[in-house]
């Protein structure tokens, strides 16, 4: 059982524009940032968005991040083939004193 | 360029002990908190280990307290994960990954294979 929910599966067709939730708690999202990954299948995780909406150097601005209380969510627009992948999003959990992970969004491309 | 590369991944019989290293190289180690997380096959990331700059503050996951510890020499900015007691349900792809205050896990080593199998 993940510290951090988001639904398994999430699909879209090219150019439209699809959003990833990610439910968390007091512990985490409540207190702390939402941090977002992408994972292509065989590679590491790659970070897409810090601290809540911050995009990295180098991630394209069709990404997009929020978060509100405890909750948060991924937005990609102008969907591309190459976003299909795996997406986590992951938090700080102070119950933990370390990393939770979301289960994970599969992505997939129609 | 920041990299991180892992090693030490093997096959190992249940019960038995491995030890995973983490190469860091492009910035200055001695700054970064790192963490370890590892993927079973088919399965979403778990976080295990975390340790500071200094090394002073560890902290586990439950499933792995009392079995693994995680240690680093910033003289030679290396990372280690020493696993004992290894179970069926250790078998993963382990990462590294920096820990920056401001961007969060911001990069990670590709990962390396431990299989746990009689």
């Amino acid at each position: 059982q993940s510290v951090l929910t988001q639904p398994p599966s999430a699909s879209g067709t090219p150019g439209q524009r699809v959003t990833i939730s990610c439910s968390g708690s007091s512990s985490n999202l409540g207190v702390g940032y939402v941090y977002w990954y992408q994972q292509i299948p065989g590679t590491a995780p790659k970070l897409l968005i810090s601290r809540d909406s911050q995009r990295p150097s180098g991630v394209p601005d069709r990404f997009s991040g929020s978060k509100s209380g405890t909750s948060a969510s991924l937005a990609i627009s102008g969907l591309r083939a190459e976003d299909e992948a795996l997406y986590y999003c992951a938090s700080w959990d102070d119950n933990l004193s370390g990393w939770g992970f979301g289960g994970g969004t599969k992505l997939t491309v129609l | 360029e920041v990299q991180l590369l892992e090693s030490g991944g093997d096959l190992v019989v249940p019960g038995g002990s491995l030890r995973l290293s983490c190469e860091v190289s492009g910035f200055r180690f001695s700054n970064y908190e790192m963490t370890w997380v590892r993927q079973a096959p088919g399965r979403g990331l778990e976080w295990l280990a975390y340790i500071s700059s200094s090394g002073e503050n560890i902290y586990y996951a439950d499933s792995v307290k009392g079995r693994f510890t995680v240690s680093r020499d910033n003289a030679r900015n290396f990372l280690f994960l020493q696993m004992s007691s290894l179970g069926v349900a250790d078998t993963a792809i382990y990462y590294c990954a920096r820990h920056d205050y401001n961007y969060g896990l911001d990069h990670w080593g590709p990962g390396t294979l431990v299989t746990v199998s009689s």
